[in-house]
């Protein structure tokens, strides 16, 4: 079964405005971690953002917000004012049972990406 | 800032040959992983290892995959016979500890011909 589902995999944004990109989860564990990561062309990873499912508020970084619908499953990416150098596919990802055994290797699960490209 | 290194950017290797990509985690971090990303695809969960030990891998993770912490700085994934479909990014990331985040390394490349 999908356990993240990124419903759109290719959006587009006019340079200086906002957008979501989505991001729903499956899963049965009370305690998770939700993670938006970017990938610019060049390859590489990068971390954007952290959401815990205790955490009662959304996350912030800079111009990135987590929108998170525990209720709904959901972990939307808000990205405000948004910049030629956003563009990028996105992922987002998910780590089960933080409350784990100590050795336990608490791996991502990620989604399919979105491609986000920012229009001048 | 601290980063994950990984060698090298890019290999390419015969069908059949056995390839070692290296990784250099960030030097207080105990929890380490291999990841891979087929062209266009996303990303998938290989193998975690913690304490000198592969603590959980996926199926994709078979017998012709290893991994190896061989003194304390280096992690290494070893493919013995590598097939056409090894094709693909591979990302080292680690973590310092488990509900964390993690870093990832900026990938290497393998294309088998």
């Amino acid at each position: 079964a999908q356990k993240i589902t990124q419903t759109q995999p290719g959006m587009f944004v006019q340079e200086k405005e906002a957008v979501t990109l989505d991001c729903t989860y499956d899963t049965s564990d009370q305690s998770y971690g939700l993670f938006w990561y970017k990938q610019p062309s060049s390859g590489e990873m990068i971390f954007l953002i952290y959401q815990g499912s205790y955490d009662e508020q959304n996350a912030t970084e800079g111009r990135y917000s987590l929108n998170f619908q525990k209720a709904r499953k959901s972990a939307n990416l808000v990205i405000s004012a948004s910049q030629l150098g956003d563009s990028a596919m996105y992922f987002c990802a998910m780590r089960e049972g933080l409350i784990m055994i100590y050795n336990q290797g608490g791996k991502l699960i990620f989604g399919q990406g979105t491609e986000l490209s920012v229009k001048p | 800032e601290p980063e994950v290194t990984q060698t090298p950017s890019h290999q390419v290797t015969q069908m059949g040959q056995e390839v070692i990509l290296r990784c250099v985690p960030i030097s207080n971090h105990l929890y380490f992983y291999w990841y891979r990303q087929i062209l266009g695809q996303k990303v998938e969960f290989l193998v975690s290892f913690y304490n000198n030990e592969i603590s959980e891998k996926s199926e994709i993770f078979d017998d012709q995959f290893s991994v190896e912490r061989p003194d304390g700085s280096n992690f290494t994934l070893k493919i013995r016979s590598t097939k056409l479909e090894d094709s693909a990014m591979y990302f080292c990331a680690s973590s310092e500890r488990q509900i964390y985040g993690y870093t990832f390394g900026s990938g290497t490349r393998l294309t088998v011909v």
